[in-house]
């Protein structure tokens, strides 16, 4: 069973709310990622990160934010949600230093912008 | 740009039978091309993975075949099970990234 947790599981908020998806790993890992997935599968990288106060833009533009303050908390902000931002957001995180290997999902958040 | 093209999307197999998956990318620098299971309601979790040194490797039932030259891989699932129905998506990743397939829904039926 991978170490690695999001919350809230499910999450309903009205536009213009402000939210943050919570990501939290305890084995240690280095890199962290926050996926996108549509409601049909494709999973879009949105933000990775490769260690403390490192943070990256993936590949799908997004309009959140994350930070990287410490190594096991990898939390994603949306300032003002839309209805365009419903979508479920997985966060996964791998070790290995420059060796690429396993990552590890949590069970996502299913977010729905009302 | 899809860096990592994954077919089919959809693909219905007898139990007992064959499941091929195809993928294919385009940046040479991807060093490691793991396939994930999803199933519903559960985040990914890694099946099988290859690095691009060798040519196949086989866990169980599970076998990726990769084609360096190509730059395509593959996941084989033999005598499929009912069990084996998920979302099954390739990745490839650099030091920098895991980019994932477009992702291939897989039914066994009985």
């Amino acid at each position: 069973e991978a170490d690695i947790y999001q919350t809230p599981r499910y999450l309903v908020i009205g536009t213009g709310k402000k939210i943050t998806l919570e990501c939290s790993q305890t084995m240690g890992h280095d890199k962290m990622y926050w996926y996108q997935q549509d409601p049909g599968m494709e999973l879009h990288l949105i933000h990775y990160s490769y260690g403390v106060n490192s943070t990256e833009k993936g590949d799908l533009s997004s309009e959140s934010t994350v930070s990287r303050i410490r190594t096991e908390h990898f939390p994603l902000t949306l300032e003002s949600a839309r209805p365009s931002h419903t979508s479920q957001y997985l966060c996964a995180s791998s070790g290995g230093g420059t060796l690429n290997t396993e990552a590890f999902f949590g069970q996502g958040t299913r977010l729905t912008v009302v | 740009q899809q860096q990592v093209k994954q077919s089919p999307q959809s693909l219905i197999v007898q139990k007992g039978g064959i499941s091929i998956i195809n993928c294919a990318y385009e940046n040479t620098a991807f060093d490691y091309f793991p396939w994930y299971q999803q199933f519903p309601g559960k985040g990914p979790a890694l099946l099988i993975a290859i690095r691009p040194d060798v040519s196949e490797k086989k866990e169980g039932r599970f076998t990726i075949s990769f084609n360096k030259s190509a730059k395509q891989f593959s996941l084989h699932i033999m005598d499929s099970q009912p069990g084996d129905s998920a979302t099954y998506f390739c990745a490839a990743s650099n030091p920098d990234k895991l980019i994932f397939g477009t992702g291939t829904r897989l039914q066994v039926f009985p």
